[in-house]
């Protein structure tokens, strides 16, 4: 069955970097792209952006440029989401997801979410 | 950007109830809309896309219609496992969700 499990969670000090992982099973990784939303405490749901899994090709949403990047392991059937120099509003629970498989652009699949706290 | 401007941002309500969400996008967006279950602690669950499409394994309480710029979740009869956020995301362009809807029990 289809899965995506993320790594856990993380604690970091301001201007810090973080890597989250997401690693997908259960389906052919090149055939969907990888999205990422962010939730901040008590807040509603943003989208950061998706990648390409065939190409590796990243697209940013705006508002999320500049210290995010996405990058890909396909050895590993595993997304990442690298964000540099933290700051306290990062702190957040950060989510993959993928399509469905008929391919409509709505996400079935979420990864289990990773907690980011940004704490000095 | 497209935004998506939803309706109520929380409401109480009781076991047994209609319960209507509204979500309008800022341009006409055609059907895609989706609609995502979330309760605390647990990623976002899809119950309805394309608009009206009813994801496999949602109960059938679960509805959504619109098309354009005004979309509707309906649930017929809140049940007990209801009582959670819903949120409305726009897949015309790019991706936008609306602000979020809690239902509490009243």
């Amino acid at each position: 069955q289809v899965q995506l499990v993320q790594s856990g969670s993380e604690l970091k000090k301001p201007g810090a970097s973080v890597k989250v992982s997401c690693k997908a099973s259960g389906y052919t990784f090149s055939r969907h792209a990888i999205n990422w939303v962010r939730q901040a405490p008590g807040q509603g749901l943003e989208w950061m952006g998706w990648i390409d899994t065939n190409t590796g090709n990243p697209t940013y949403a705006q508002g999320f440029t500049g210290r995010i990047v996405f990058s890909l392991d396909t050895s590993v059937t595993t997304a990442y989401l690298q964000i540099s120099s933290l700051k306290v509003e990062d702190t957040a629970v950060y989510y993959c997801a993928r399509d469905l498989s008929n391919s409509w652009p709505a996400w079935e699949y979420w990864g289990q979410g990773t907690l980011v706290t940004v704490s000095s | 950007d497209i935004q998506m401007t939803q309706s109520p941002s929380s409401m109480s309500a009781s076991v047994g109830d209609r319960v209507t969400i509204t979500c309008r996008a800022s341009q006409s967006i055609s059907n895609y809309v989706n609609w995502y279950q979330q309760k605390p602690g647990k990623a976002p669950k899809l119950l309805i896309y394309a608009a009206s499409s009813l994801q496999s394994g949602v109960p059938s309480r679960f509805s959504g219609s619109g098309s354009g710029t005004d979309f509707t979740l309906t649930i017929s009869s809140l049940q007990p496992e209801d009582f959670a956020s819903y949120h409305c995301q726009q897949s015309y362009t790019t991706r936008t969700f609306g602000q979020g809807t809690r239902v509490e029990i009243k």
